[in-house]
C-alpha cells in the first residue's frame, strides 16, 4: 500500500474560520511533510516531521499550525487565513533511513480557497 | 542551499516521438534525484528516481541519466503517448536530509 490519504479534497473558508486538513499514511514512514503548491509552480515545503517531532519549519506564518498526533497522522490547523493562502496543500511521507534519502510519496492534495 | 533548474518549461511532441527534460543542480552533496509527474488536479506521482552511485536507470519507456561531474540529470520518455501529457518536476535531495528541492516544472503536451 503506497498511499497517502488527504481530507478534505476541497475546502472553502472565510478569513475568520478555523479549519483543519488531515493526512494519513500506513506505509510505516516516519517522516511526514506539508507542502503548499500554487498554480503552475512546484511544491513549496512548509513543515517536516521526523519521528513525530517537528524538524523543519520553513518560516511559515503562525496562522498555519501543524500537528503530528502519531506516526501515521499529520494535521494542518488553519486559522485567520488570507486569500493569498488559497492553494493546493500536499501531504507527503518518506522513510527515514540512516543510509539514504527515502522516496517521497505525495497525497492527492487538499484544494483550499480562502474567501 | 541547493538550486535546481529545469528546462524546458513547456514541451510539445507528436505521439510516438521522444521527450527529454533536463535539470541541473548546484550542491555537489545532493545524491538522490527523483522525477514526479503531476496530472491536473492531482498530487505529484513519483515515476522514476536515481541515486548518485548510478549513471542511468530505465523503467519501460522512461529512463533517467545522471552526470555527477556536470551536475545535471535528465528524464527521457520514448514512444510518447497522449496520457504522458502532464507537468513533470525534477528534484534533488541530500543524504538522509528530509528536504527536497524541486525544479520549476515542465509541461509536456503529447499531440495525438
Amino acid at each position: 500500500d503506497t498511499e497517502v490519504t488527504q481530507t478534505p479534497k476541497h475546502l472553502v473558508m472565510g478569513m475568520t474560520n478555523k479549519k483543519s486538513l488531515k493526512c494519513e499514511q500506513h506505509m510505516g514512514h516516519r517522516a511526514m511533510y506539508w507542502y503548499k503548491q500554487k498554480a503552475k509552480k512546484p511544491p513549496e515545503l512548509m513543515f517536516v516531521y521526523s519521528y513525530e517531532k517537528l524538524s523543519i519549519n520553513e518560516s511559515v506564518p503562525s496562522r498555519f499550525s501543524p500537528e503530528c498526533p502519531n506516526s501515521s497522522l499529520l494535521n494542518l490547523h488553519l486559522h485567520a487565513l488570507q486569500p493569498e493562502d488559497s492553494a493546493l496543500y500536499l501531504c507527503a511521507s518518506s522513510q527515514v533511513s540512516g543510509r539514504s534519502t527515502g522516496e517521497l510519496f505525495f497525497g492527492e492534495g487538499s484544494r483550499l480557497t480562502v474567501l | 542551499g541547493e538550486n535546481v533548474e529545469q528546462h524546458p518549461s513547456t514541451l510539445s511532441v507528436q505521439e510516438g516521438d521522444s521527450a527529454v527534460i533536463k535539470c541541473t543542480y548546484s550542491d555537489s552533496a545532493s545524491n538522490y534525484f527523483p522525477w514526479y509527474k503531476q496530472e491536473l488536479g492531482k498530487g505529484p506521482q513519483l515515476i522514476i528516481d536515481i541515486r548518485s552511485n548510478v549513471g542511468e536507470k530505465k523503467d519501460q519507456r522512461i529512463a533517467v541519466t545522471l552526470n555527477k561531474t556536470a551536475k545535471h540529470f535528465s528524464l527521457h520518455i520514448t514512444e510518447t503517448q497522449p496520457e504522458d501529457s502532464a507537468v513533470y518536476f525534477c528534484a534533488a535531495s541530500k543524504y538522509n536530509f528530509n528536504k527536497f528541492y524541486f525544479g520549476s516544472g515542465t509541461k509536456l503536451n503529447v499531440k495525438p
